[in-house]
């Protein structure tokens, strides 16, 4: 399996502000999606992040929220744009392709966030 | 109808003891199931993963899939206070683009 990073791994951040995380992982990888995972939730697909071009996102979520930029196929962001409370959260990067089996889905450690 | 139902618990076992944890789900359309355990602050790590009905087995897990009743299962065999943990299933197709449902959870307990 790959091994996934995550940049920060927690973050306090304040209403209206913006964060970046990254997601880097150790080998090329075809698929790379963004989560976010709610207290006693299960997790929800944010958008699927595309090599080269615009990320392709779930109903719910939008671009303006939360831009995603896949430069290559080790690296992604999600930027959290004017934050609010409600987007307290862990946000987990997750690739799949490594294997074979093509829809195994490996995840990264998540990134805490609170917003005040 | 959620897509995906299990319950969260908690659960509590004591040391030894066979742990069963239980996904249903609506969409008969599913092709692959999956499991994942996640600790405290972790994020979910890949146990298993199967595309039939049937069992799989690897160690003391076994994952079980009923795809007529729309039901999977994971057992967990002489369980360990280091299997306590959230557990999720999920699921999900690739019909040209590519769908996995998780469930919420289960948070499991064993105690020594």
């Amino acid at each position: 399996s790959a091994v996934i990073s995550q940049k920060p791994s927690r973050d306090i951040c304040q209403r209206g502000t913006s964060l970046t995380i990254q997601c880097q992982v150790d080998s090329q990888v075809t698929m790379m999606f963004w989560y976010r995972q709610q207290p006693g939730q299960s997790l929800t697909l944010i958008a699927t992040a595309n090599q080269g071009s615009e990320a392709t996102y779930e109903s719910g979520f939008v671009i303006d929220k939360f831009p995603i930029s896949r430069p290559n196929l080790t690296f992604s962001t999600l930027t959290v744009s004017n934050m609010s409370p409600e987007d307290s959260s862990i946000y987990l990067c997750s690739v799949s392709g490594t294997t074979g089996l093509y829809n195994e889905q490996f995840f990264g450690p998540g990134t805490r966030l609170t917003v005040l | 109808q959620k897509e995906v139902e299990q319950d969260p618990g908690p659960l509590s076992v004591p040391e030894g003891a066979i742990v069963s944890l239980n996904c249903t789900y609506s969409n008969s359309a599913f092709q692959y199931f999956m499991w994942y355990r996640q600790y405290s602050r972790k994020g979910p790590e890949l146990l298993m993963y199967t595309y039939s009905s049937g069992n799989k087995e690897d160690g003391r897990f076994t994952a079980q899939v009923d795809k007529s009743s729309k039901y999977i299962s994971l057992f967990i065999r002489d369980s360990q206070p280091s299997d306590s943990a959230t557990y999720l299933c999920a699921m999900g197709l690739n019909t040209g683009g590519f769908k996995t449902i998780f469930g919420a959870g289960t948070r499991l307990f064993v105690k020594a």
